[in-house]
């Protein structure tokens, strides 16, 4: 089983669509969660860490559930600008971040 | 706002040289890593760095590898005998170390081997 593993994508909507990526990891000790973005050959940026009990950060919202060590993002009212590949991370016992592969969404006018 | 930087953005070498990749971590961070993307792939992590030593590596990083922080403020990495196969962005990030706190990455040096 992938450390962390993302739906594959990618994903195409229009503007305005509401998105929402998935996400698993395997370590149930992991410590920390993050989304992070990344456009075409450019470093990964964060978008937000991921707390157990949910978070917004206006048309983004992060849910994570321990349990079921799933992790989600949800993009409303999507914009041109949101085209990017979504990267979800979780730091281990240790510190390090392990990335999942990625999933890219592609928005349309 | 502070940042992480890297030189060169771009580097390319013959098979068999070798590279240092150059990072200037923030300043007041205190833990340093460099991970790599293979064109196409995901970020894979190399080797985290703290208190002047390796904390961890992967296995990727391998005796080809080492890295060091020379003078308190830059922190490199050195790959002996470049591969074909180590052709790749090679990220350096930065981390201070209290609680949850993110990570932040320079933007990465496209290393090329012919």
């Amino acid at each position: 089983r992938k450390e962390v593993e993302q739906d594959p994508g990618p994903f195409n909507v229009p503007e305005g669509a509401t998105v929402a990526f998935n996400c698993t990891y395997s370590n149930s000790a992991s410590q920390s969660f993050f989304w992070y973005r990344q456009d075409c050959r450019k470093e990964p940026k964060l978008l937000m860490s991921v707390y157990s009990s949910g978070n917004e950060d206006g048309r983004f919202t992060a849910q994570l559930n321990r349990a079921s060590q799933y992790i989600s993002l949800l993009i409303r009212d999507s914009k041109l600008s949101d085209s990017a590949t979504y990267l979800c991370v979780v730091r281990d016992q240790g510190g390090k971040l392990i990335f999942g592969q990625g999933t890219e969404l592609s928005v349309k006018p | 706002e502070p940042e992480v930087t890297q030189t060169p953005s771009h580097q390319v070498t013959q098979m068999g040289q070798e590279v240092i990749l150059r990072c200037v971590p923030i300043s007041n961070h205190l833990y340093f890593y460099w991970y790599r993307q293979i064109l196409g792939q995901k970020v894979e992590f190399l080797v985290s760095f703290y208190n002047n030593e390796i904390s961890e590596k992967s296995e990727i990083f391998d005796d080809q590898f080492s890295v060091e922080r020379p003078d308190g403020s830059n922190f490199t990495l050195k790959i002996r005998s470049t591969k074909l196969e180590d052709s790749a962005m090679y990220f350096c990030a930065s981390r201070s170390g209290t609680g949850a706190a993110e990570a932040f990455f320079g933007q990465g040096t496209r290393l090329t081997v012919v």
